[in-house]
């Protein structure tokens, strides 16, 4: 299948400080990324859907300004949270396609916990 | 709103095939089943997708009803490492979307 990574795998940071996760498609140059997070216990929720070289678009009720994404290049999105607070806290997954429409791959996942 | 149903859980012997149902009775002409898992603390992983034919892969077969309204995915010879969560998804075709429902959470014991 096709391989993407995220980095770091997993991360805890103090509340009010930001985390910066990438993601990357190490086989296919992907047009499109897609952020998604994961709460304990619960199924996973897209935030937010990343085009090379334009700007992102969120999914309702996912603040931009929090959840940066930048989407530099064909093989590469971040994904930066700022000012985490606990109720960040999640597990969150990238995933890729050539195009929109295409089969999403997802990468292994980052959890992180604010303190 | 749910575009799928699937049974919450299901056990299964190791070695025989499980068979995973999905109802989607009110799918649309436009839209691909899609099936995923994840095994726990992974990200998903796609296991394979159709439309009306049916299909098989390394992993898995999918069997889609000649009315399209429900699926069955098979595993032919369920591992542990089976073990998952397993997602139906539709997703129209021009639609980038992909919604997580509960799944199927499968076990499958020595």
């Amino acid at each position: 299948g096709a391989v993407v990574s995220q980095h770091p795998s997993w991360v805890i940071c103090k509340s009010g400080t930001s985390v910066k996760i990438e993601c990357r498609s190490l086989d296919f140059q992907a047009t499109t990324m897609f952020w998604y997070r994961q709460f304990p216990k619960q199924s996973l929720m897209l935030m937010a859907t990343s085009n090379e070289g334009s700007k992102a678009t969120y999914e309702q009720g996912v603040e931009k300004d929090k959840f940066l994404i930048n989407h530099a290049s064909l093989t590469l999105s971040t994904l930066t949270v700022t000012s985490a607070h606990p109720e960040d806290s999640s597990f969150y997954i990238c995933s890729k396609a050539r195009g929109g429409t295409d089969t999403q791959y997802f990468g292994p996942g980052t959890r992180l916990t604010v303190l | 709103d749910a575009k799928t149903t699937q049974p919450p859980s299901m056990d299964c012997a190791e070695g025989r095939a499980a068979n995973l149902p999905c109802n989607h009775s009110t799918i649309s002409g436009n839209e691909y089943v899609y099936w995923y898992r994840q095994i726990h603390s992974q990200g998903p992983q796609y296991i394979i997708h159709g439309l009306k034919n049916n299909e098989t892969n390394e992993m898995a077969s999918l069997i889609i009803t000649e009315d399209r309204k429900s699926s069955t995915l098979i595993l032919p010879h369920a591992t542990l490492r089976d073990t998952a969560v397993y997602y139906c998804i539709v997703r129209v075709g021009s639609d980038y979307k992909l919604s997580f429902g509960a799944g199927t959470t499968v076990t499958v014991r020595a």
